[in-house]
């Protein structure tokens, strides 16, 4: 079935670091990937998403590709800021926009001053 | 971006009591709302899909007997929780679409303790 790996948490980094989370995903054709993510006392926001191979989504310095090669969908932030810090969630939907996602486990990011 | 809204954000409850959380779409009309639950430190599980006007369609091993989702209105979803236990108690998230390609908009979640 579809599913959704993601690194374990918590993150803690201090601002200005490089951040990197990892995301792998096992899927049937071509999935679109998400990457969500969730502030304190906030629901889900939509962060950025790759429709097809090879795409890369950014948003707020954030940015991942879709590499069907290596079935991956890693978050990656140059610089990060204290408001940064939440609660990152990489999630895939197979098919249409009324089709459900699949989540992985959540990355809790700190980041500290 | 779109809006979702849930009420209540938090319910505390007698076990065997019912509790009803509503998730609404403030901006846009929700074809499909989507009903997830979220334990601690675990990934959002999704419970079951609802489209408005129809039958909602539930994930295997989620009781439709009891967690009863109704899609009246191309806005409004509604998941009642029957004769509620501790075992219940979790974090649900709603989350709407408007059609095909459209981006999903979730809900601020709905905190339920069953004492």
């Amino acid at each position: 079935g579809n599913s959704v790996t993601q690194m374990e948490g918590p993150v803690t980094l201090s601002e200005e670091a490089f951040l990197t989370i990892n995301c792998t995903y096992t899927a049937t054709g071509y999935p679109s990937l998400f990457w969500y993510v969730q502030y304190p006392g906030e629901g889900l926001q939509l962060l950025l998403k790759a429709t097809k191979a090879d795409d890369k989504g950014s948003n707020k310095g954030f940015e991942a590709t879709y590499r069907k090669e290596t079935t991956s969908f890693h978050l990656e932030k140059g610089s990060v800021q204290v408001s940064d810090s939440a609660v990152y969630f990489c999630a895939l939907r197979r098919d249409s926009g009324n089709t459900p996602l699949v989540f992985g486990k959540g990355t809790r990011l700190s980041v500290i001053a | 971006g779109a809006v979702v809204s849930q009420h209540p954000s938090r319910v505390i409850c007698k076990s065997g009591t019912s509790v009803k959380i509503e998730c609404r779409s403030l901006d846009f009309q929700a074809t499909t709302m989507f009903w997830y639950r979220q334990f601690p430190k675990q990934s959002l599980m999704l419970m079951a899909t609802s489209n408005e006007g129809s039958k909602a369609t539930y994930e295997q091993g989620v009781e439709k007997d009891k967690f009863l989702i109704n899609h009246a209105s191309l806005t409004l979803s509604t998941l009642t929780v029957t004769s509620a236990h501790p075992e219940d108690s979790s974090f649900y998230i709603c989350s709407a679409s408007g059609g095909f390609q459209e981006t999903q908009y979730f809900g601020p979640g709905t905190r339920l303790l069953v004492l």
